[in-house]
């Protein structure tokens, strides 16, 4: 595809309920980040793939958030045991290389999640 | 600490009309400032890239400026059109930082009413 695509593009669940969230990036980008943005805020930076370096995790705000990625391609964002306050547009991004911050980062659609 | 913050939060603007945005960083030592354009529902697109360099930069009806000894920018939005009401986002990064290392502003939110 010709830009960053995320999956689904809203989701609906239970407090409690495990969600599953999908980026596949411009093909080509070996940097891959994970950012939050809540209702009127700014964006939060949550997990960033650089290759096969090992992922900073830095951003993860609890044990309940993980993410994988699968080579220079897809990755998921995976909540555990969701919380009223994980509601939020989750938005992946895709750069030809995170080594340097001149890289344009190409953002896809987010994944509009609500936790009921 | 890091961190970028901009004015107004939020603008209403006719149609047609100019805007200017702030963004006051206090990144260091500085490296690029990029403006980042969201739609509603949309992710956000970069609309330009400044360097220590630069003073200003344009893109189409969009101008920023950079005044790196006051550590500030502006965007300037001319003859505005409804299409512009969208949020608009201030990152900067400091030097040698790697993309994981942007620091976000909170974003202006700009709506055009016709």
């Amino acid at each position: 595809g010709a830009g960053v695509s995320q999956s689904p593009s809203n989701k609906v669940t239970e407090k409690g309920k495990d969600v599953e969230l999908r980026c596949d990036p411009i093909s080509g980008h070996t940097a891959l980040y994970w950012y939050r943005q809540r209702l009127g805020q700014g964006l939060e930076f949550l997990i960033y793939f650089q290759g096969n370096s090992a992922p900073d995790k830095s951003g993860l705000p609890s044990d309940r958030f993980s993410a994988e990625r699968t080579g220079e391609s897809v990755s998921t964002l995976t909540i555990q045991r969701t919380q009223q306050e994980d509601s939020a547009v989750y938005l992946c991004a895709s750069s030809f290389s995170g080594s340097s911050s001149y890289n344009e980062q190409f953002f896809g659609p987010g994944t509009r999640l609500t936790v009921l | 600490k890091n961190q970028v913050e901009q004015s107004p939060q939020s603008l209403i603007i006719l149609e047609g009309k100019n805007c200017t945005l702030q963004c006051n960083y206090t990144v260091s030592p500085f490296s690029n400032l990029r403006w980042y354009k969201q739609d509603t529902g949309r992710g956000p697109v970069s609309l330009t890239i400044m360097t220590f360099s630069e003073n200003t930069k344009s893109n189409g009806r969009y101008t920023a400026t950079l005044d790196a000894d006051t550590k500030q920018s502006s965007l300037h939005i001319t003859a505005s059109q409804l299409s512009d009401s969208a949020s608009y986002i201030c990152v900067v990064s400091a030097f040698k930082a790697a993309g994981n290392k942007l620091t976000f502003g909170g974003g202006t939110r700009v709506l055009v009413k016709p």
